[in-house]
């Protein structure tokens, strides 16, 4: 069944430290990928998206995602993270063979220590 | 500014009655969807639509109701057959099913 999993429920860092991620998606296909931010009581906003190309995607915020075909992966990184980072990160999905189903991971939520 | 809308921000009902949640959009966007959302259960997709006047039930569509009369329109009527009604609604639209989602500021209904 297609599906995608964010393995980290919950993620602590420390103001400054380096962000990642985690996203997996099933099926052999490439489908299309999206990480999106989610501010507590708020609707999502698009970091970054990939639908081919360059593997490495630039977002916005200083977010960056890179592809892995390998290993059906999409994680998300940031270098040094701020404390306005702290949110619910969201993988999505699209598969584009048959119908296109767009499949939201179960979300990650990011807290910053100061 | 082009946008998506969502009204109310909190939406109080008793057990019982039917309530639509308003959901507009002038981006001329073609697909607009509805999720609900529950802690640690991430978005599921109650309904969506993909053009004016033709909708679909996404995964969890028993219990509610929309429609498309207007492409920049697609309201959500949350019915008494909805066992757990209460949960954060957002509404989203995309310029064609396998684009970026553009997501409104959402609704939160409670049951009282």
């Amino acid at each position: 069944a297609q599906s995608v999993t964010q393995p980290d429920i919950h993620i602590t860092v420390s103001e400054g430290a380096s962000l990642e991620l985690r996203c997996n998606y099933s099926y052999g296909a490439t489908p299309y990928l999206f990480w999106y931010v989610q501010s507590p009581g708020q609707g999502l906003q698009l970091l970054l998206k990939y639908f081919s190309g360059d593997t490495l995607v630039q977002g916005i915020k200083g977010f960056e995602a890179e592809f892995k075909r390998s290993q059906s992966s999409f994680n998300l990184r940031k270098p040094s993270v701020h404390w306005s980072d702290a949110a619910e990160y969201f993988c999505a999905v699209v598969y584009t063979s048959g119908t296109y189903k767009y499949i939201f991971g179960t979300g990650t939520r990011l807290k910053v220590l100061a | 500014d082009g946008g998506i809308t969502q009204s109310p921000k909190y939406l109080f009902r008793k057990e019982g009655q039917n309530v639509t949640l308003s959901c507009e959009q002038n981006l001329n966007h073609d697909a607009m969807y509805w999720y609900r959302q529950d802690p640690g259960q991430g978005l599921r997709l109650i309904y969506y639509s993909q053009i004016v006047n033709d909708f679909q039930k996404g995964d969890i569509a028993e219990g509610y109701s929309v429609s498309r009369e207007k492409k920049e329109s697609f309201p959500l009527t949350v019915t008494s057959a909805q066992k757990n009604p209460t949960a954060f609604y957002l509404c989203a639209s995309s310029i064609d099913p396998t684009n970026e989602q553009f997501f409104g500021p959402g609704t939160r209904l409670t049951v009282l």
